[in-house]
């Protein structure tokens, strides 16, 4: 099973929105609403931002949305900050042997 | 605040093994699903193992399995990882995780994270 593809970068200004997409195939992203997705700055744990597709967890501004069309979902940040900096993996459930299939992460910069 | 701490992390040879432990504070560990996932240096995340909040059910990576094993003592809060085996592309940064759950449905999400251990392997 090989990792969800997303973008290496991604950028913007402050203020900005930038929107990442991971794609998978019909045996995860396709098939499941478990789509998660998480922000990890530098030497640090990673943190649940989107679960389900588009849920947030509390605590996790709504300024960070999720969707889903097909085997592909999102992530967008609104109102990009300096803070969001860091990278982004989404996750996805996959079932099987599998289970769980991450993204190859994407790095946000705030220009 | 939750709290998970993991220990047990270091320099081993190829072939070698080691224990991974994390501890676990401030929720009800024995009610809920942990998971380790593991992160190469300058690499992505990778799932590795899960365990059911009743020990019984208990899945492993492909790339790891037979040769990891999870497991956890809901007595002690602890979960564990038992890595036998160990080849150089094991080197990583070791998370335990909690399953996230909802209405008491898994949500399939990690919701709490530790610190990490790193895991060298090398002769």
């Amino acid at each position: 099973q090989s990792a969800l593809t997303q973008p290496p970068s991604a950028s913007g200004s402050p203020g900005q929105s930038v929107t990442i997409s991971c794609t998978g195939t019909s045996s995860d992203i396709g098939t499941y609403k478990y789509v998660s997705w998480y922000q990890q700055h530098p030497a640090k744990a990673p943190k649940l931002l989107i679960y389900e597709v588009s849920k947030r967890p509390s605590g996790v501004p709504d300024r960070f949305s999720g969707s889903k069309s097909g085997n592909t979902a999102s992530l967008t940040v609104s109102g990009l900050q300096a803070e969001d900096e860091a990278d982004y993996y989404c996750c996805s459930y996959a079932g099987g042997n599998i289970h769980y299939v991450f993204g190859t992460g994407t790095k946000v910069t705030v220009l | 605040q939750v709290h998970l701490v993991e220990s047990g992390g270091g320099v081993v040879q190829p072939g070698g093994s080691l224990r991974l432990s994390c501890e676990a504070s401030e929720f009800t560990f024995s009610t809920y699903g942990m998971h380790w996932v593991r992160q190469a240096p300058g690499a992505g995340l990778e799932w590795v193992a899960f365990i059911h909040y009743e020990t019984s059910i208990k899945y492993h990576a492909e790339s790891v399995k037979g040769r990891f094993t999870i497991s956890r003592d809901n007595s002690k809060k602890t979960l564990y990882l038992q890595m036998n085996s160990l080849r150089a592309e094991d080197t990583a940064v070791y998370y335990c995780t909690k399953e996230k759950v909802t209405d008491g449905e898994y949500d399939k999400a990690f919701d709490i994270w530790g610190q990490g251990t790193a895991v060298t392997v090398s002769s």
